[in-house]
């Protein structure tokens, strides 16, 4: 069983187009995250949710906009796509931790082309 | 803000090689420490961790202490395979800043046979 799932693994469109990535986790996890990787690796976060409620919200166009119908499932939809989104989109999630321990599971990718 | 800095790589090295990958980091609070690896066409995973001062992560023959006078949180492993080819990710947990995950820039290494 997969941990956490993302679909779909590969997105090709085209600029102007509107699309979605779904994320889902079995793992029983309170909070989840979207992450950015651009092709030189670097990871970025995006957005986290915790039970639904949104906690961490970086500098990104509002031309992305996360939605967390349950604490299990956490979509991305990204409006009007620019070249520049061109990205491997990564869903995490997590048990909130008091600690700093904050482990993550991320899931396996979506990579988004945009011609 | 929380920042974590890793040496860039390619790092390049043949099998039975001994690897370290330098990271340090700044952070507000008293942060957990993580490696994650990253192989090819796959998703990251958590590699080893330490949440305090003089703590030691390991896992694979992996190894990296948590250095607070320092700051750094070195990877290391003694004798390299083919295997251990992928991208390794250095990342602090910091509870001052809501637990969020800051990863830094990756290491690319590859062994060769």
């Amino acid at each position: 069983d997969t941990a956490v799932s993302q679909t779909p693994k590969y997105l090709v469109t085209q600029m102007g187009n509107d699309k979605s990535i779904k994320c889902e986790q079995n793992l029983g996890h309170d909070t989840m995250y979207w992450y950015k990787q651009d092709s030189k690796k670097f990871l970025k976060i995006m957005f986290s949710y915790n039970n639904k409620e949104l906690i961490i919200n970086e500098t990104v166009p509002n031309r992305f906009s996360p939605k967390s119908p349950d604490k299990a499932h956490l979509n991305l939809h990204i409006n009007s796509l620019e070249l520049g989104d061109s990205a491997v989109y990564f869903c995490a999630s997590s048990l909130r931790a008091r600690s700093g321990a904050n482990v993550l599971t991320f899931g396996a990718g979506s990579r988004l082309t945009v011609l | 803000g929380d920042s974590v800095t890793q040496m860039e790589g390619p790092v390049t090295l043949s099998e039975e090689a001994f690897l370290t990958i330098n990271c340090t980091y700044t952070a507000t609070g008293y942060p957990s420490l993580f490696w994650y690896v990253q192989y090819p066409g796959e998703g990251l995973q958590l590699l080893l961790k330490a949440t305090k001062a003089d703590d030691k992560g390991s896992n694979k023959g992996f190894e990296a202490t948590y250095r607070k006078e320092t700051t750094s949180f070195h990877l290391e492993k003694g004798s390299v395979q083919v295997s251990d080819s992928a991208v390794y990710f250095c990342a602090l947990s910091d509870r001052a800043a809501g637990n969020k995950l800051t990863f830094g820039g990756g290491t690319r290494v590859l062994v060769k046979p």
